[in-house]
């Protein structure tokens, strides 16, 4: 159970056009998802808390109107990356809030890979 | 600011048990210990969690010390697909401290 899908796994674009990434949550309703950045050789950094039939909350130095979330339902939040360039590329992975006997967990997708050229 | 510290890396023999210790001294008393990790190029999995019992499931065991202010993850019988950067995090369970902050993590290479 608590499984995250993302799609697509790995998408290449040109600089200047647009890339939206979904994460579902396949067998739990999730309230809050959360999309998180990697670079290479680096840790997990949270771009945003997105939280279900609301607007999305950022972190310091993530810009709002270029990185749009969407979460529309209890199963979907979409990140659209807008007029991207080539220092957009990066590792983009989403989670699942899960909660269970009162616990919250989160469960991450497998990831979205962006090479803007 | 990542309020645990782990050892950059470590080596464990194929088939023996690893131990990954992490230091939490500044761990509040509503603040559970969550280990995830993440397999190169992949998202982070998650492993296991506790507050201040020692818990275990059929991947791994979480040692917590008395205090609180360290844990150890455990995995019984290591094999080559445990090789991994393995997290471990504090958080609370409610309120606006319920994001996951990542710190640099253990790189655990298991060897043949």
């Amino acid at each position: 159970g608590a499984v995250v899908s993302q799609h697509p796994s790995r998408v290449i674009c040109k600089s200047g056009t647009s890339v939206k990434i979904e994460c579902r949550s396949l067998d739990f309703q999730a309230t809050t998802m959360f999309w998180y950045r990697q670079f290479p050789k680096q840790s997990l950094m949270l771009m945003a808390t997105s939280n279900e039939g609301s607007k999305a909350t950022y972190e310091q130095g993530v810009e709002k109107d270029k990185f749009l979330i969407n979460h529309a339902s209890l199963t979907l939040s979409t990140l659209t990356v807008t007029s991207a360039h080539p220092e957009d590329s990066s590792f983009y992975i989403c989670s699942a809030s899960f909660r269970l006997a009162g616990i919250e967990t989160q469960y991450f997708g497998p990831g979205t890979r962006l090479l803007v050229l | 600011d990542a309020k645990t510290t782990q050892p950059p890396s470590m080596d464990c023999a194929e088939g023996r048990a690893a131990n990954l210790p992490c230091n939490h001294s500044t761990i509040s008393g509503n603040e559970y210990v969550y280990w995830y990790r993440q397999i190169h190029s992949q998202g982070p999995q998650y492993i296991i969690h506790g507050l201040k019992n020692n818990e275990t499931n059929e991947m791994a065991s979480l040692i917590i010390t008395e205090d609180r202010k360290s844990s150890t993850l455990i995995l019984p019988h290591a094999t080559l697909r445990d090789t991994a950067v393995y997290y471990c995090i504090v958080r609370a369970n409610s309120g606006s401290a319920r994001q996951l902050t990542f710190g640099s993590g253990t790189q655990l290479t298991v060897l043949p």
